[in-house]
């Protein structure tokens, strides 16, 4: 089944140490995705790509970074996490030719921030 | 710029009876409505979709929603609740290909 897959499903990193979450897609969306979302909170999107086009948010803090290497995978690196950090983080991706631009979401990274 | 507000961060009902979840949005041109469902440690599951075309949408699950544009509301519905739909519930709107924007979600809780 085509689908949204995110890896690890939980992760855990100390204070200030660089993490990477990584997130792969069989659907062949050229739009992919990365939110953050905290305890009964909707989800916040940081950026996303349109292809190779990074669109970073106003907002988004610059300890977050992404990585587009191909259209199937996109990383979210933090690069020095903190304890505001501690979230799910999740991937979705879209087809920019679709109506509406259905997101399809993938089950997220449960980071915890030690 | 659109926004969508949902009435009621917790929604309680008895398992077999309506389900009624409220979302009203706000668009300068027609809108794309979406509502999402998130099971605990889970990513977003589309439950159903308006785009447009049918102003009562049938999705997933049992559950349905009606775009009403006199009243710019899109609230979701199911007959009979079952213990199972005990989860986060999300409201958005898009106008095309733009991101989405989300409600503050609706926890729905199914009591036996």
């Amino acid at each position: 089944d085509a689908m949204v897959i995110q890896n690890p499903r939980y992760q855990v990193t100390q204070f200030g140490k660089p993490v990477t979450l990584s997130c792969s897609q069989t659907l062949n969306h050229n739009v992919m995705y990365w939110y953050q979302q905290k305890s009964s909170q909707a989800p916040k999107l940081l950026f996303h790509y349109y292809d190779k086009d990074f669109n970073n948010e106003a907002d988004t803090p610059d300890n977050f970074q992404s990585r587009r290497p191909n259209t199937s995978f996109c990383f979210l690196d933090i690069r020095s996490p903190g304890l505001g950090d501690a979230a799910m983080y999740l991937c979705a991706t879209s087809r920019v030719d679709s109506k509406g631009n259905e997101q399809f979401f993938g089950p997220g990274t449960r980071l915890t921030v030690l | 710029a659109q926004s969508v507000t949902q009435l009621g961060s917790h929604v309680s009902v008895s398992e077999g009876a309506l389900v009624l979840l409220r979302c009203n949005y706000s668009s300068s041109v027609p809108p794309y409505l979406f509502w999402y469902v998130q099971y605990p440690n889970q990513g977003l599951q589309l439950l159903l979709k308006y785009t447009s075309a049918a102003t009562l949408v049938k999705g997933i699950n049992g559950f349905e929603a009606e775009f009403k544009k006199s009243e710019t509301s899109f609230h979701l519905t199911k007959p009979s609740a079952h213990m199972s739909d005990a989860a986060e519930y999300f409201c958005a709107v898009t106008t095309g290909f733009q991101k989405l924007v989300f409600g503050t979600g609706t926890r729905l809780l199914v009591s036996p």
